[in-house]
């Protein structure tokens, strides 16, 4: 979806470095998030943003902090990256509370 | 607690009709999504069901049970493109979708 960006589209880390992924958007949604994509997990929320500043925390949010200084971005950082947190990791916006969710390309992360 | 269950894998014949069914036990009820993910791929939106009923768009349709926790996505006329997997996901409160595990359809010729 050409609203959407996440980069870096791949990254290799090593255990103990911190990693931060972007979330870049152009359709002005208030609402972002960030889910993470495990095999026999399915899709699990991390952090999401209401608003600029206003974030909160999602089903799996140790080890994970995020920020939202501008409307278009969302930074999901990991503060010490652990082998655990190797993942597919999604962003996804929508305009309103219930509205159908549409996501980024993903990054794989893989921590070493 | 949210629960959310769904077959793991499904395979069909092109040209079938296949059903991929969805129960879910959430402690609140706002509605359903339906996407539909190919390999390596994001997800992508199918349907949202709020009132009981079936909602048909297309080859797919969807249907919904609040009284019975179920839903369920049918594809008519299934191609080969078809083959991927379906997230089933409930909304149970404000911001926050709960993810099924997904059902891997595969269609063979």
């Amino acid at each position: 979806d050409a609203g959407i960006t996440q980069s870096p589209r791949h990254k290799v880390t090593e255990t103990g470095t911190p990693v931060t992924l972007r979330c870049h958007q152009t359709e002005n949604h208030r609402y972002m998030y960030w889910y993470r994509q495990d095999p026999g997990h399915g899709l699990r929320l991390i952090h999401y943003s209401y608003g600029v500043k206003d974030t909160d925390k999602g089903e799996v949010s140790d080890g994970y902090s995020v920020s939202r200084s501008k409307t278009e971005d969302f930074l999901l950082t990991l503060e010490s990256a652990t082998s655990s947190q190797t993942s597919v990791y999604f962003c996804a916006i929508n305009s309103v509370d219930n509205s159908p969710l549409h996501f980024g390309n993903g990054t794989r992360l893989t921590v070493t | 607690g949210q629960n959310i269950d769904q077959p793991t894998e499904m395979t069909a014949t092109e040209g079938a009709i296949v059903q991929i069914n969805c129960t879910y036990q959430t402690s609140g009820f706002n509605g359903l999504f339906w996407y539909q993910q190919h390999a390596g791929e994001a997800p992508t939106f199918l349907s949202y069901n709020v009132l009981d009923g079936l909602e048909e768009k297309g080859r797919f349709s969807s249907f919904l049970s609040r009284s019975k926790g179920y839903s369920y996505l049918l594809l008519k006329e299934l191609q080969m493109k078809d083959s991927a997997s379906y997230l089933c996901a409930v909304e149970a409160g404000s911001y926050q979708l709960t993810f099924g595990k997904g059902t891997k359809l595969s269609v063979i010729p």
